[in-house]
């Protein structure tokens, strides 16, 4: 079964505005992480932004912000402004918890495209 | 600080070639990952290793594939015999197990023909 979903295989924003990109989850276990990376053209993964499953708050890193809703198992990373170095694959992952070794799972990705 | 470090960056080899992708986790990290990135079928989890003992290994596609973390600052992932089918992109990554983000190395990119 799929853990991690990724509904949009590509979005389109203009530059400068804000942008959504989904991702939702599946785990019976009441520890996990919840990560974006995002990966350029160049090829490079780069880590965003996390939340844990027991944060009371969104996470957030300047621009970016996690929006968690635990209840309906969604982890959605906001954009705010986005910038044309913001076009590339945007990829959701989950860590689940585990006293020896946590897998580590990624969703299909989201290839995002800031137009000027 | 240096990051995770993998070797080669770039690899072409003939069908049938024994190939050896390494790999260098962050100082202080203890549990290791390797996954695959093709266009087909995403990022996929091969295998992942913690405290130098492997975990889980039900991604490895088949005997043609063996990884090995003799120690905690290093880690191969060995094909043989390579086909082209495994012309893909293999990151290395790791973490702290007491922090939850992985770090990736910056890719072999492998091409069999």
């Amino acid at each position: 079964a799929q853990k991690i979903t990724q509904t949009q295989p590509g979005m389109f924003v203009q530059e400068k505005e804000a942008v959504t990109l989904d991702c939702t989850y599946d785990t019976s276990d009441p520890s996990y992480g919840l990560f974006w990376y995002k990966q350029p053209s160049s090829g490079e993964m780069i880590f965003l932004i996390y939340q844990g499953s027991y944060d009371q708050q969104n996470a957030t890193e300047g621009r970016y912000s996690l929006n968690f809703q635990k209840a309906r198992k969604s982890a959605n990373l906001v954009i705010s402004a986005s910038q044309l170095g913001d076009s590339a694959m945007y990829f959701c992952a989950m860590r689940e918890g585990g006293n020896y070794g946590q897998n580590f799972v990624f969703g299909p990705g989201t290839r995002l495209s800031v137009l000027p | 600080d240096a990051g995770v470090i993998q070797s080669p960056r770039h690899e072409v080899t003939e069908m049938g070639q024994e190939v050896t992708l390494r790999c260098k986790p962050i100082s202080g990290h203890n549990s290791l990952f390797w996954y695959r990135q093709t266009m087909m079928r995403g990022l996929e989890l091969l295998i992942y290793f913690n405290n130098n003992v492997p975990i889980d290994d039900s991604g490895m596609p088949e005997d043609r594939f063996s990884a090995k973390m003799p120690n905690a600052s290093f880690s191969t992932l060995k094909i043989q015999p390579s086909e082209p089918r495994d012309s893909a992109v293999y990151f290395c990554a790791s973490s702290w197990d007491s922090r939850n983000t992985i770090y990736f190395g910056e890719g072999s990119w492998l091409t069999v023909v």
